[in-house]
């Protein structure tokens, strides 16, 4: 089926610094999607993006978080400063019509 | 304050044999509910989903059954197969299509030849 990459897999980071995570969606998808896994939680939705917009986010996603898609290359979420909380698994997603979402193998963050 | 809960959290089958994956959910205006299923080291891949307004969903050996009333729904997958081991995520959203998902904590399968 149709592939989402995620890159890097595993990124360590130091508390503080920046980070970016990369999303390569299916090349004809529009709508796109980060979602975040805890150890031990469920995935939780983080924002949608369409049209080069954020549609939604949730209260996951803090004001050090930003999204953005420049000229159909990579989805990016950045995180700036990075706290200890925002380790977890970071799952991107695509989707043609919002419906079926196919998503990547995810990025494990580790902030130390 | 979970919105959609699975059970078991972990269910061990014999190969051949069906095994049922259950899931509810909180929420009434939900009315699109996926199933993803998830390979270590892999993402979750759609592997069945179901609207509200139908009460069974079949794709080969995997069925959902449709409780709308009681807010339940159970994944069947018959004659299970040793490489059918994994974990299975109900999800729910609605109203509308956002692509905005609801996810369960999962139930983990492992399938016994």
């Amino acid at each position: 089926g149709p592939k989402v990459l995620q890159i890097p897999s595993h990124q360590i980071i130091d508390m503080g610094q920046m980070v970016t995570l990369n999303c390569d969606p299916v090349s004809n998808h529009l709508y796109f999607y980060w979602y975040k896994q805890i150890l031990g939680q469920q995935m939780e939705f983080l924002v949608n993006f369409y049209n080069g917009k954020v549609m939604e986010k949730s209260k996951l996603f803090k004001d050090q978080f930003s999204v953005e898609r420049p000229d159909g290359s990579y989805f990016t979420l950045k995180i700036q400063p990075t706290a200890l909380e925002d380790s977890a698994v970071y799952f991107c997603a695509s989707s043609f019509s919002a419906e079926t979402l196919y998503f990547g193998s995810g990025t494990r963050l580790t902030v130390l | 304050q979970q919105q959609v809960r699975q059970s078991p959290q972990s269910l061990t089958v014999w190969e051949g044999e069906t095994a049922i994956l259950n899931c509810s959910y909180e929420n009434s205006a939900f009315d699109y509910f996926p199933w993803y299923q998830q390979f270590p080291g892999e993402g979750p891949a759609l592997l069945i989903a179901i609207r509200s307004v139908s009460d069974k969903k079949e794709d080969g050996r995997f069925t959902i059954f449709f409780n709308k009333r009681e807010k339940k729904l159970s994944l069947h997958i018959t004659d299970s197969q040793p490489g059918d081991s994994a974990t299975y995520f109900c999800a729910a959203s609605g109203p509308g299509n956002t692509g905005k998902l609801i996810f369960g904590l999962g139930t983990t399968l492992q399938v016994q030849p």
